[in-house]
């Protein structure tokens, strides 16, 4: 099925570090997701984009609704270690009854104290 | 906030057996739920879409026949593994929304093994 371009795939940083991450699509979407996925859970929803261009805050977080509508971005910033774990991302175009998410493949985020 | 529980978090079941999970919407009511399937370091697979008090649609390549959903109430929805088989070994997770919400929201998983 059709997947979303996530990178990095990984990343190896230290405590205290900004972080950022970002998604790209061929295809336009009306909803960009980022979700936070810790070993052996399911995902947590962490932010929620519905209008392009909007850029959307979340404590540490901050992401964007690229003015395209086939991008966004993740930063976190000053990293800690709670923040290990797998960070996707999902589309969706909301066209009729299609609700479907796309997602990403994932960066797994890797935080040294 | 909206809290989906997922039971078992993990189970192991020998070849041709059957396994039912079962996802539960604890403080509202899910209309859709959302049934997904991921293997190791990747992402998340969607297998069907089910509404309450219809039948499930299921995504290409997944076999009704295989993976039985029900979703006989708002606050419940069953995934049933039949004759299962050691690559039905997966981690099965379901997400639910309801009409109020505009995301669905995830339960904890099910780590399946297949023996």
């Amino acid at each position: 099925g059709q997947q979303l371009n996530q990178s990095p795939q990984s990343m190896f940083i230290q405590e205290g570090e900004d972080v950022s991450m970002n998604c790209t699509s061929s295809s336009i979407f009306n909803t960009w997701l980022w979700y936070k996925q810790d070993p052996g859970e399911g995902p947590v929803l962490l932010i929620a984009l519905y209008k392009a261009g909007e850029l959307t805050s979340n404590g540490r977080l901050t992401a964007q609704f690229g003015i395209t509508r086939k991008d966004s971005f993740l930063n976190i910033s000053a990293s800690i270690p709670s923040d290990v774990g797998i960070y996707f991302c999902a589309g969706r175009l909301n066209a009729g009854n299609n609700r479907k998410l796309i997602w990403g493949l994932g960066t797994s985020l890797a935080v040294n104290p | 906030g909206a809290v989906v529980s997922q039971h078992p978090s993990r189970v192991i079941c020998k070849s041709g057996t059957s396994v039912k999970i079962e996802c539960r919407s604890l403080d509202f009511q899910a209309t859709t739920m959302f049934w997904y399937r991921q293997f190791p370091k990747k992402s998340l697979m969607l297998m069907a879409t089910s509404n309450e008090g219809s039948k499930a649609t299921y995504e290409q390549g997944v076999e009704k026949d295989k993976f039985l959903i029900n979703h006989a109430s708002l606050t419940l929805s069953t995934l049933t593994v039949t004759s299962a088989h050691p690559e039905d070994s997966s981690f099965y997770i379901c997400s639910a929304r309801d009409l109020q919400s505009a995301e669905a929201f995830f339960g904890q998983g099910t780590r399946l093994t297949v023996v």
